[in-house]
């Protein structure tokens, strides 16, 4: 059973609109990521978070925004989608000695 | 930087077939090392670890060995089946705060039958 939850799971967007992407995991992880992972596989790490509060950018740079205002809730914010962030977007949690649990990932499209 | 560089795909194989899929690492010290797969249409489920040097993960009949003597970490089953077709990548990653983990850019994999 999955304990991180990722929604919409596939989101068809028009350029220009603003979107969400939820992200919420049950197992009290203080660690939360993003990752963009392209068309060819490669996988990026876009955003994460340490705990209430705290975020930081990853390695890709990322025009998205994230909070981390409750332990279990790490949404990922575009405030103007483009076809360029045409991707899928994965979201992990971390417990330290227990490695990541991800979420099943967001497919977004922009059109 | 710390990179991981994987045997690019895709890798096509009969079922029963022994399957060996080739990790490299480049790094300063000794990383944690890690296997996961990618099934179709979702997201990432961890495979095996191994967290430090001589270490062999296993799971599902998947092997893998921490080699530091040539910062290897190959992952192989002995014979494969239809339901292991999937995507499959290694990474690395720190202790410490950030725990962040690289990926290498994955290997499909894909079992005929």
């Amino acid at each position: 059973e999955a304990d991180i939850y990722q929604t919409p799971r596939y989101l068809v967007i028009g350029t220009g609109k603003k979107i969400t992407l939820e992200c919420s995991q049950t197992m009290g992880h203080d660690k939360m990521y993003w990752y963009q992972q392209d068309p060819g596989m490669e996988l990026h790490l876009i955003h994460y978070s340490y705990g209430v509060n705290s975020t930081e950018k990853g390695d890709l740079s990322s025009e998205s925004t994230v909070s981390r205002i409750r332990t279990e809730h790490f949404p990922l914010t575009l405030e103007s989608a483009r076809p360029s962030h045409t991707s899928q977007y994965l979201c992990a949690s971390m417990r330290q000695n227990y490695g990541y649990t991800f979420g099943s990932g967001t497919r977004l499209t922009v059109v | 930087g710390d990179s991981v560089t994987q045997m690019e795909g895709p890798v096509t194989l009969s079922e029963e077939a022994f399957l060996t899929i080739n990790c490299t690492y480049t790094a300063t010290g000794y990383p944690s090392l890690f296997w996961y797969v990618q099934y179709p249409g979702e997201g990432l489920q961890l495979l095996l670890k191994a967290t430090k040097a001589d270490d062999k993960g296993s799971n599902k009949g998947f092997e893998a060995t921490y080699r530091k003597e040539t910062t290897s970490f190959h992952l192989e089953k002995g014979s494969v089946q239809v339901s292991d077709s999937a995507v499959y990548f290694c990474a690395l990653s720190w202790g410490g705060a950030t725990n962040k983990l690289i990926f290498g850019t994955g290997t499909l994999l894909a079992v005929q039958p």
